[in-house]
């Protein structure tokens, strides 16, 4: 089973609300990532967990604050959001961990924002 | 500094027609190779990967990828489409120390009747 799953599908939010994203899966992966993907363009990376500690921050503007809970669960927090923030948010996991050794990203279906 | 070039932006081909989407890759080192599709409001789902071994990769779907080292290519091919296959996919390659991937810009592949 290679399933991540992802809540909402869509969310609508004004500019002042709180809201968050929510991320799991159960394939005992330890890498999972963010992604934020604009129409007709690939996706781009945002946060990485690895074994539930923040790896990589791609310089994301601290209205986006993710979380990770446990080693399955991955959260990302929106506050005080602009409207270009609309886009479709990715959820992936991968196996994590040994140095010198690629990992294959599975993704989630997504979740739609639009910021109004 | 590693980047992904998909040639084409759209392919638009009939129904039954072979297809074959074309990427290019530039990197100073060794390097893993993905074909992910993404259907209309959806995931990106993985096609195939090569990471290593024999350069023929077969995924799902039908597909089938070639890794080429010299000419630093990794076509995507499929020798009779489908209606179903109308999507958008993307090449992307990974560093060995993994788990950054780098896409291309993607291919809108459209299959008409």
């Amino acid at each position: 089973d290679t399933e991540v799953t992802q809540t909402p599908k869509h969310l609508v939010m004004g500019m002042t609300n709180k809201k968050s994203l929510k991320c799991e899966q159960h394939m005992g992966h330890r890498a999972m990532y963010w992604y934020k993907q604009k129409a007709k363009k690939p996706p781009e990376l945002m946060f990485v967990y690895s074994y539930e500690k923040l790896s990589i921050n791609e310089s994301v503007p601290s209205r986006f604050s993710p979380e990770c809970p446990n080693s399955s669960l991955l959260n990302l927090h929106l506050h005080a959001l602009q409207p270009e923030d609309s886009a479709l948010y990715l959820c992936a996991s991968s196996q994590g961990g040994l140095a010198g050794r690629t990992d294959t990203q599975y993704f989630g279906p997504g979740t739609r924002l639009t910021v109004l | 500094a590693q980047s992904v070039t998909q040639l084409d932006s759209q392919v638009p081909v009939f129904e039954e027609a072979p297809v074959e989407l074309r990427c290019n890759y530039s990197s100073s080192v060794s390097v893993y190779l993905f074909w992910y599709v993404q259907y209309p409001n959806q995931g990106l789902q993985l096609l195939l990967k090569y990471l290593s071994g024999s350069t023929l990769v077969k995924g799902i779907n039908g597909f089938e990828a070639e890794f080429n080292k010299s000419q630093t290519s990794f076509h995507l091919r499929k020798p009779s489409v489908h209606i179903s296959d109308t999507a958008e996919y993307f090449c992307a390659l990974d560093r060995p120390s993994g788990s950054r991937l780098t896409f291309g810009e993607g291919t809108q592949l459209t299959v008409n009747p």
